[in-house]
């Protein structure tokens, strides 16, 4: 049982290219979260999915996009890389959206934007 | 909204008992979590709290007070192992848990 894994571990870009962190998960879970951590700054939500064929925004959603077309994937997408967002990603889910949903995250994906 | 508050740095000593606060302001409040993060790691689960009270799990224990819009985190037997980041979460309704900016605990010798 794999959990929640997500690709690649570390990346370098350069300002206006974009990428897409996967993440991928086999615990059947219905949500699915994008959170960022940057030093100092705790956790903030990037886009969540309650399912597949529904992703809605969270704290801090620009620059970014997600898709859900299986139960499994929720891919983060960042189109035209900005200095501000270096981060570290991380990647969730959870098999309920409220009450006692503990949130299963990967191992994170860290980004530098040059 | 959400305003959740910690202390943002802790240092305690081996075999020592330790407090960690965390003040939240939310509507709708539907439970609190804490979460241990080790430098370079994700985050894993430690407790939740919905009711009132102390929640107990061997060295860690959690206690919440809704008309306060409080909670600690009691670690007890410090190990150096304990040495990590403490995340408080608010979950309000069902919308995703909001983090606070987390409490980094360095345990001495």
């Amino acid at each position: 049982n794999a959990g929640v894994t997500q690709t690649p571990k570390f990346r370098i870009l350069k300002i206006g290219q974009s990428m897409t962190l996967q993440c991928t998960q086999d615990m059947n879970h219905n949500y699915m979260y994008w959170y960022r951590q940057d030093p100092g700054m705790g956790l903030k939500l990037i886009y969540y999915s309650v399912g597949a064929g529904i992703t809605d925004k969270g704290e801090v959603p620009n620059g970014y996009n997600v898709s859900r077309s299986t139960t499994e994937d929720f891919p983060l997408r960042l189109e035209l890389a900005a200095p501000s967002q270096t981060s570290v990603y991380f990647c969730a889910s959870s098999r309920q959206g409220s009450g006692a949903n503990v949130l299963t995250f990967g191992a994170g994906s860290r980004l530098t934007v040059l | 909204g959400q305003n959740i508050d910690q202390p943002t740095e802790m240092t305690a000593t081996e075999g020592a008992i330790v407090q960690i606060n965390c003040t939240y302001q939310t509507s709708g409040f539907n439970g609190l979590f804490w979460y241990q993060q080790h430098a370079g790691e994700a985050p894993t689960f430690l407790s939740y709290n919905v009711l009132d009270g102390l929640e107990e799990k061997g060295r860690f224990s959690s206690f919440l007070s809704r008309s306060k819009g409080y909670s600690y985190l009691l670690l007890k037997e410090l190990q150096m192992k304990d040495s990590a980041s403490y995340l408080c979460a608010v979950n309000k309704g069902n919308t995703p848990l909001v983090f606070g900016k987390g409490t980094r605990l360095s345990v001495i010798a």
